[in-house]
């Protein structure tokens, strides 16, 4: 069974410090994507990881994958009350459709 | 670029009865896939449309079915309601998958 696990599922962090968040995956996938949804919204693209090592950053986000090891990261610098939001990876295992994580529900606290 | 744009916003039906909802793909995306994402869940895949083709299906039973048009708009169709089908309904589409979908902002369903 394909399984994209994401941890931590939950996350209160204060303003300015750093973090970041895990997503692991079963399967074989070249590409890895990351999401980001607002409360009631649809997704947002964030990063699209296209191969192995690739390092995609904007503003205080940046994502790396490692298909090796199957494991993406999303770090989080300084971060500020402006991201808090759920974060979602998604794989991509060769077929046509995404396989998501299960979201990790981040609070910035001021 | 319009984006992806889905009607309803929101939408009340009763146990047993049919609903369809509806996306318009980004200009020139040519490939639409509909999620389905129950509250506090990560979203789960329903099917693809490739050029008015179904292109790939999940693990949804055949009371989900759907259409795409020429003009690469689509269509999801739900037979016969069920509670657990109360959920926020995704339509995506891209020029080519690898590139990123760009998400629609969603239909909310609720069954009572």
């Amino acid at each position: 069974e394909l399984k994209v696990e994401q941890n931590p599922l939950f996350l209160s962090m204060q303003e300015g410090k750093n973090y970041t968040i895990y997503c692991n995956y079963s399967t074989t996938s070249d590409r890895l994507y990351w999401y980001r949804q607002d409360p009631g919204k649809s997704l947002e693209s964030l990063f699209v990881l296209l191969s192995n090592g690739a390092v995609k950053q904007e503003g205080r986000l940046m994502a790396s994958l490692d298909t090796k090891a199957r494991l993406s990261t999303l770090h989080i610098t300084a971060a500020v009350h402006d991201l808090s939001a759920t974060y979602f990876c998604a794989v991509e295992p060769g077929t046509y459709k995404y396989i998501f994580g299960t979201g990790t529900r981040l609070k910035v606290l001021a | 670029e319009t984006g992806v744009t889905q009607s309803p916003t929101h939408l009340i039906k009763t146990r047993g009865q049919q609903v369809t909802l509806r996306c318009s793909s980004q200009s020139g995306h040519n490939t639409v896939s509909w999620y389905q994402q129950a509250l506090g869940q990560g979203p789960q895949f329903i099917f693809q449309y490739y050029r008015e083709e179904e292109n790939g299906r999940g693990n949804f039973p055949p009371r989900f079915s759907g259409l795409q048009f020429p003009n690469y708009s689509s269509e999801l169709n739900v037979n016969a309601l069920e509670l657990d089908d109360s959920a926020l309904y995704l339509c995506a589409s891209s020029l080519k998958v690898s590139y990123g979908y760009t998400f629609g902002s969603g239909t909310r369903l609720t069954v009572v």
